[in-house]
């Protein structure tokens, strides 16, 4: 069956940098976008971007450009998101997701139909 | 700022019909997904494409579009289908980015 799973809770300073790990099993890795979304406390799903594990290509939110950094290592099927000089508004959770696409004569749309556990990141001084 | 704007709340009575709707410009262009969460748990697809259901989606979920206007219905609420919704679509710049809607907590009376 298709699993993330995401690597653990992490508390940084502001300033600091975060790398958040998604291993990914049963599904072949290098076939579906792996996308990020975060989540503050009590607040929406925030989009922030994609990665496409087979070129490497990327797309980041406006928001995070320049900040943001997804990479991934095909030999062991993980995907990396990390975020950098961060602060206290960062405090979330962070997921990844596969994101595939829906296709047909009228449209399409992004579908994310498998996500990780989240990973908590808290920004503290 | 959000680019997909969702009615913050609604409220329906347990057997009866609920819509929640998604209003952004890329509506008029691309379809919209939509993920159901509860609290404590990560998002889960629902509705994709025209109104595609993924398997293990319950067929009292169903989606429609029109002009910039995305819809998720529940026919038949159950007590379970309370959650957080969330629409999910390409943003007004078209480069390949994506944007979630502002959310709609769906409350079952």
């Amino acid at each position: 069956q298709v699993q993330l799973v995401q690597s653990g809770a992490e508390v940084k300073k502001p300033g600091a940098s975060v790398k958040v790990s998604c291993k990914a099993s049963g599904y072949t890795f290098t076939s579906y976008d792996i996308n990020w979304v975060r989540q503050a406390t009590g607040q929406g799903l925030e989009w922030m971007g994609w990665m496409n594990p087979n070129s490497g290509n990327t797309g980041y939110a406006q928001k995070f450009q320049g900040r943001v950094t997804m990479t991934r290592n095909t030999s062991i099927s993980t995907a990396y998101m990390e975020l950098s000089s961060l602060r206290s508004e960062d405090t979330a959770v962070y997921y990844c997701a596969r994101g595939r696409y829906y296709y047909d004569s009228s449209g399409y749309s992004l579908l994310l139909d498998y996500w990780g556990q989240g990973t908590l990141v808290t920004v503290s001084s | 700022s959000s680019e997909l704007t969702q009615d913050p709340a609604v409220s329906v009575a347990l057997g009866q019909t609920v819509r929640i709707t998604c209003q952004g410009d890329s509506l008029r262009s691309y379809y919209a997904s939509w993920y159901q969460q509860k609290p404590g748990q990560a998002p889960v697809l629902v509705i994709y494409g025209k109104n595609n259901r993924p398997s293990g989606i319950p067929d009292r979920f169903s989606g429609s579009s029109s002009g910039n206007t995305a819809s998720l219905t529940i026919t038949g609420a159950q007590a379970e289908d309370e959650a957080d919704y969330y629409c999910n679509s390409r943003d007004s710049s078209g480069n390949h980015r994506y944007v979630f809607g502002t959310g709609t907590k769906v409350t079952v009376l």
